[in-house]
């Protein structure tokens, strides 16, 4: 079956670095979305990309879906305390209403 | 206006008990998904439902059981709790799949089964 997979699992940075997951999928996507979770809440939408090679700006978040539209990925630059958190890529599986999501990538940001 | 709201918040069962799930959304939304979320396995999909009265079945649907009988309710039960259903349980939902399809995820079941 359809698999989404997302390195690094973990990742801790000092505040003011640098930070990319990566989503890469064993199929090809009509579309990827981005999720954040709070330690402790619930999954947040971020983005959706649609188009091969797309590239999206939210503030110092940077989203880019591949040119095969298989991977993708999210770039924080200059994080801060505020971006901790896990992120989440998903999937629709081919033909259905079904998002798969990866495993996520746990962001700890040290002051 | 209170998006997707989930009951209980936390719960305990014993092997073998029964309980049911409830989802509830104010937005009007046509799909409705249940998931659950391990430590180390992101959420995975139980059922889900693209409209009131039907269901189908997700990733992981064994030893679950929904309902859409109301299009803003959707409910999870478990027939007979294992401990391996020990998870955090989120609902979510989202429009029919159109320009944007974000779902929106209620705060989530903590369920421990001893």
């Amino acid at each position: 079956g359809q698999q989404v997979m997302q390195i690094p699992q973990y990742q801790h940075v000092q505040e003011g670095e640098d930070f990319t997951t990566y989503c890469n999928s064993s199929t090809t996507l009509s579309n990827i979305q981005w999720y954040k979770q709070r330690p402790g809440g619930h999954p947040v939408f971020l983005i959706q990309l649609v188009k091969s090679g797309e590239v999206k700006k939210q503030k110092r978040l940077t989203f880019q879906f591949g040119e095969a539209k298989k991977n993708s990925s999210l770039h924080i630059t200059a994080t801060q305390t505020t971006d901790v958190g896990t992120y989440f890529c998903a999937g629709p599986t081919s033909g259905t209403y079904k998002y798969i999501f990866g495993t996520g990538t746990r962001l700890k940001v040290l002051a | 206006n209170a998006g997707v709201t989930q009951t209980p918040k936390f719960r305990v069962l014993k092997t073998g008990q029964s309980m049911t799930l409830l989802c509830a959304q104010d937005m009007n939304h046509e799909y409705m998904y249940w998931y659950r979320q391990d430590p180390g396995m992101g959420l995975r999909l139980i059922h889900y439902s693209v409209g009131e009265g039907t269901t189908a079945k997700g990733e992981v649907p064994d030893g679950y059981n929904v309902s859409r009988l109301k299009k803003q309710n959707f409910l999870l039960g478990l027939e007979s709790a294992a401990p391996s259903q020990t998870s955090v349980y989120f609902c979510a939902s989202s429009h029919r799949q159109g320009a944007y399809n974000e779902q929106f995820f209620g705060p989530g079941t903590r369920l421990t089964v001893l």
